[in-house]
């Protein structure tokens, strides 16, 4: 079965511009991740969708990250404005679901590369 | 902030010699997920623990639980050069809807 896709794969910004990266989960997975993982360090989650519903979106900064799952299958993260300090690795990642507390597998996309200058 | 801790940070091994990294939580886990994430790549999962105690072994790799559900730890016997990459547990506490990644531990096995 087609894996995780994420695009792009790269993107180069200056700070306070705008930037977006699309997934698209494996066929009918319900529940949807963004990681955001800095350099040496573990992901970090940023939001999680059951279908098209918010679970957990406590550390998502909300003044200038947005992400959204409208009919329930692919997403987008948006950041607007970027800072320096959000240059990462944006890792999508999906689970059939169901299951609360991380109880299922979790298939990561390849990730966006993001360099905010 | 992290609830998942990982140590040690970096291990240097010979190929041929035993590797272990451990994962602490501060709270009670209703499981522990380990993940494996080569360079440039992004994380792969290897395997789930969900019982207190739990022993799972995958080749020369072995997992553990704790019996608090606390801790857990990934041990890999006599490691080879594809074992190069950094070691990722994750888990979420009982009751809430959030998961947390370890820091992880980043493994290079020299020839």
């Amino acid at each position: 079965e087609a894996g995780v896709a994420q695009s792009p794969r790269y993107k180069i910004i200056e700070k306070r511009q705008s930037v977006a990266f699309w997934c698209n989960p494996i066929s009918g997975h319900a529940t949807l991740y963004w990681y955001q993982q800095i350099l040496g360090q573990g992901p970090k989650l940023l939001i999680q969708f059951q279908n098209n519903g918010v679970v957990d979106d406590s550390q998502l900064p909300k003044d200038r990250f947005s992400a959204e799952r409208l009919k329930g299958v692919d997403s987008t993260l948006k950041i607007q404005p970027a800072k320096l300090e959000d240059s990462a690795v944006y890792l999508c990642a999906s689970s059939s679901g169901g299951l609360a507390g991380g109880l299922e597998t979790q298939y990561f996309g390849p990730g966006t590369r993001l360099l905010v200058l | 902030g992290q609830q998942v801790m990982q140590i040690p940070q970096y291990q240097h091994v010979q190929e041929g010699e035993d590797f272990t990294t451990y994962c602490n939580s501060s709270t009670t886990l209703s499981n522990i997920q380990w993940y494996k994430q080569r360079p440039g790549g992004h994380p792969v999962f290897l395997i789930q623990l969900v019982k207190s105690g739990e022993v799972k072994k995958q080749k020369r790799l072995t997992f553990q639980f704790g019996e608090a559900k606390k801790n857990s730890s990934l041990h890999i016997t006599a490691t080879q050069t594809t074992d190069v990459g950094t070691y990722f547990c994750a888990g979420g506490p009982y009751n809430f809807n959030k998961f947390y990644f370890g820091s992880g531990t980043k493994l290079n096995v020299k020839p």
